[in-house]
């Protein structure tokens, strides 16, 4: 079945580092490719996404980058704020390949940005 | 507010106890989606919605978990004689189906802990 691994956490990062959070997937059709994010006390919102090979998704300053070749999604960003410490998600949607038309999500990363 | 909303927020329930759960999504949206998150880990996705036809079901669903979404509108999802191993964050999210991956928007959560 579709699964996606992402590295575990806590990351913790000083302000104005730069962020990458690993992101791999495994998938029996092509699937589409999203990074969600949840704030303290907030529900899960849309980050990021990417639909086919070699797509680039881009919001706030983060970006991720759809790599076929490599199953991989990685989540960068150049310059972190204190305002982005949150839990990150990766997360897929294949229902071309008979899997459920829902999300497959990682477990998640924690994300510590200290001043 | 014209999210996704969940309701009740939180919910303590003794072994055995049906509890139910409500999610009202935002009004255009024709999909919905149940998914169940505990801790350390990712939404796992449970069940969704087209309208008021349920479309796919996880095998994570057992028979005692049942949902609805009867005039295509709020959804409610119900578990029958709980278990402590139903205590975990149950998510709701909506989206608009136009035969592309769009976003989805979720809720809050209702937070169950079977004791």
């Amino acid at each position: 079945g579709d699964s996606v691994t992402q590295m575990e956490g806590p990351v913790t990062l000083s302000e104005e580092a730069f962020l990458t959070i690993n992101c791999t997937y495994t998938a029996t059709g092509y699937p589409s490719l999203f990074w969600y994010v949840q704030y303290p006390g907030e529900g899960l919102q849309l980050l990021l996404k990417a639909t086919k090979a070699d797509d680039k998704g881009s919001n706030k300053g983060f970006e991720a980058t759809y790599r076929k070749e490599t199953t991989s999604f990685h989540l960068e960003k150049g310059s972190v704020q204190v305002s982005d410490s949150a839990v990150y998600f990766c997360a897929l949607s294949d229902p071309s390949g008979g899997g459920a038309d829902g999300l497959t999500f990682g477990k998640g990363t924690h994300l510590i940005i200290q001043p | 507010d014209t999210g996704v909303s969940q309701d009740p927020r939180h919910k303590i329930t003794k072994r055995g106890q049906n509890v139910t759960f409500r999610c009202d999504p935002i009004s255009e949206h024709n999909r919905l989606y149940w998914y169940r998150q505990t801790l350390g880990q990712g939404p796992e996705f449970l069940t969704y919605f087209q309208n008021e036809a349920q479309l796919e079901k996880s095998r994570l669903l057992s028979d005692r978990f049942s949902a609805e979404r009867p005039k295509g509108s709020f959804s409610t999802l119900e578990i029958q004689r709980t278990e402590q191993g139903d205590s975990a964050m149950y998510l709701c999210a909506s989206s608009l189906d136009t035969g592309a991956p769009l976003e989805a928007f979720f809720g809050q959560g209702t937070r169950l802990t079977v004791v």
